[in-house]
């Protein structure tokens, strides 16, 4: 199993929105409502920001936001702030024997 | 509050072993999926292997398998992952995380921060 599609980098200004794709196949995201994001800071432990595309864990700010369309999934953030500096990171369930797969992380730069 | 704290790693010859542990705590758990993840040098993460509650099951991404272990001592909550025959493209940052409950496929919900191996000569 391949990993998700990522770009490698996005940059914004502070109050700004940026979105970050996650691109993956119909064994994976077109498949399975089950995308995952992670906010990852330098040197922390991954950070699970949006669960099964577009749900947000308790005590995670409204601006961060999730959506799918066939084997595309989207992080949106909006209004930027200067602490969404960091790697985000998306993942899909890919099934039983895959189990999750992710994309290769995203640097956000908030300019 | 949840809590999970990786050790054993650390520097080993290729074709070595070594022994990763994770102490969970502010849960139940033996009520959890657990997994551990790696994240190589300037890569991005790998799910590496997942653990049922109760150890009857068992799966490892086919670049581990043979030579991977991963089981867990529910009474000591604990999770541990016996590593083999390591490879160069073993070193990474490995993690343990757990799966969100009765959500199998959902991710990970909380994660440890890791534990640095490197196989080098």
């Amino acid at each position: 199993q391949s990993a998700l599609t990522q770009p490698a980098s996005v940059s914004g200004s502070p109050g700004q929105s940026i979105t970050i794709s996650c691109t993956g196949t119909n064994s994976d995201v077109g498949n399975y409502n089950l995308v995952s994001w992670y906010q990852q800071h330098p040197g922390k432990a991954p950070k699970v920001i949006i669960y099964e595309v577009n749900k947000r864990p308790s005590g995670v700010s409204n601006r961060f936001s999730g959506s799918k369309s066939g084997n595309t999934a989207s992080l949106t953030i909006s209004g930027l702030q200067a602490e969404d500096e960091a790697d985000y990171h998306c993942s899909s369930y890919a099934g039983s024997s895959s189990f999750v797969i992710f994309g290769g992380g995203t640097k956000l730069t908030v300019l | 509050e949840v809590q999970l704290v990786e050790s054993g790693g650390g520097l080993v010859q290729p074709g070595g072993s070594l022994r990763l542990s994770c102490a969970a705590a502010g849960f139940t758990f033996g009520n959890y999926w657990m997994s551990w993840v790696r994240q190589a040098p300037g890569k991005g993460l790998e799910w590496v292997a997942n653990i049922k509650q109760d150890g009857s099951e068992k799966y490892y991404v086919d670049s581990v398998k043979g030579r991977f272990t991963i089981s867990r001592d529910n009474a000591a909550n604990s999770l541990n992952l016996q590593m083999n025959s390591l490879r160069a493209e073993d070193t990474a940052v490995y993690s343990c995380a757990r799966v969100p409950y009765k959500k199998y496929g959902s991710g990970f919900d909380y994660w440890g921060q890791g534990t640095l191996v490197t196989v080098s000569s």
